[in-house]
Order: structure tokens, then sequence, then C-alpha cells
């Protein structure tokens, strides 16, 4: 399997702007989660789905941060609109088994986003 | 809420040495503890997971250890190398409360191995 596959690998954009990240998790996997990393903070849930429905989206930052995943192998993060304090990389994950289990979660490459 | 933390937030040591990096949790109702590894620009890859109901895992050089009672985990890495020098973070799977089934990070510990 070619692991979850993140694009793009890095966004420049101006502040004002519509971002939008994109993630294609492991197949056969039913939840897919996202994260958001910066030095501040460190690495933060933002939402998570579990057969393609959002299930929990409480680390959501604001209501410019949006997610969407139309079927089991697509998902996409936007902003709109993009404010540079949102510059940070964001990790996509995939994981195989319910939230109760045993297992863990596969991350993506991330990508690198810088809003100008 | 659970919290992990990461002590040292940076270590740098000559090549050959064995070190150990601390992890510590509030809430001991986790499923498992995982160690990942981030090199600069990439993405996580995870080194060790430890399930609650095991005390160690290893895997090469690397050597993870888990008390669950006592809310801490080690990460020992012997003769460490030049090519181990990377952000190591620390992260539990909830068992309990508002993050349930969910991942909590660390801050990372920062490791340079010098030649």
């Amino acid at each position: 399997d070619a692991g979850v596959i993140q694009s793009p690998r890095h966004e420049v954009t101006e502040m004002g702007q519509e971002v939008t990240l994109r993630c294609k998790p492991i197949s056969g996997h039913d939840y897919l989660f996202w994260y958001r990393q910066t030095m501040m903070r460190g690495l933060e849930l933002l939402i998570y789905f579990n057969n393609n429905v959002p299930i929990d989206d409480s680390g959501m930052p604001e209501d410019r941060f949006s997610a969407k995943m139309p079927n089991a192998s697509f998902s996409t993060l936007k902003i709109q609109p993009s404010e540079p304090r949102d510059s940070a990389v964001y990790f996509c994950a995939s994981s195989p088994l319910a939230m109760g289990g045993t297992d863990t979660q596969y991350f993506g490459p991330g990508t690198r986003l810088t809003v100008l | 809420k659970q919290e992990v933390t990461q002590i040292p937030a940076a270590l740098s040591v000559p090549e050959g040495e064995n070190l150990v990096l601390n992890c510590s949790f509030t809430d001991s109702a986790i499923y498992n503890l995982q160690w990942f590894r981030q090199d600069p620009g990439k993405g996580l890859t995870s080194l060790l997971l430890i399930q609650s109901s095991q005390r160690e895992q290893t895997s090469g050089r690397l050597n993870a250890s888990l008390d669950k009672s006592s809310g801490r985990s080690t990460l020992y890495i012997a003769a460490s190398q030049p090519g181990d020098s990377a952000t190591y973070l620390c992260a539990v799977k909830n068992a309990g409360g508002t993050s349930y089934g969910k991942l909590t990070f660390g801050q990372g510990t920062i490791l340079t191995v010098h030649p």
C-alpha cells in the first residue's frame, strides 16, 4: 500500500485566499483524522471521520475551517478565508480499527501551509 | 483532560552514547502508548507501540518501557548514531473521557547526535 497520501506538499498563499488540502487514506481504513502541527501548540486533532461521517470536529479552530469526506478514499480540509496564523503543517492520518481499538494511526507526509 | 509531557525538550549527544527520552501522562486510562520519529519537513514514523497491558517493546537499538500506573514511559536508544537525529514524539491513545480513542501528543524531544 502507498500509505496515506496528501497534496499539495507545500502551499504558499496570501491572506484572504481559499486553501484546500487533500488526503487519500489507506484503503480499507474506516477512520480518517486531520491534525495541525505548530511550534507553539504541537500536534492538535482538528476533526475525525468514521465511514465518511464527521464524528468530532471539536478541534476545528474557527468557522473558517471546514472538512469533508465525500467517499472512502478522499477527504479535504478547506480554509476560507486564510489568515497568517493558519500557517502550520497539516497532517492527515487513517486507522483501520474502532476508536476503542488497540491499533494506531498511520500518518501522511503532511502539507506545509504558509499564509503571507 | 489528558496531558503528555516530554523531557528533555532537546538533547545533544556524541555518537555512540546510550540515551533515554522521557514521557509522562496524567491520565492512566489509555489503550496504548506510541513513540514516533519525525524528521525535518517529514511526517511521523511509528517506532514502537506498547499496549496498556505490556511493559516494554524492543526494536533493534530501541527499547520503550511503559509504567501505566505511574504515567511514565521511556525510550532508550543504544549506541546512538548521527542518523538518529530527529524529533521524537510520544503519544497516548486515550481510553476514557472526552478524548476517548483520540491520540494526545507530547511536544517532542529534539535529538541531535553529533559525530
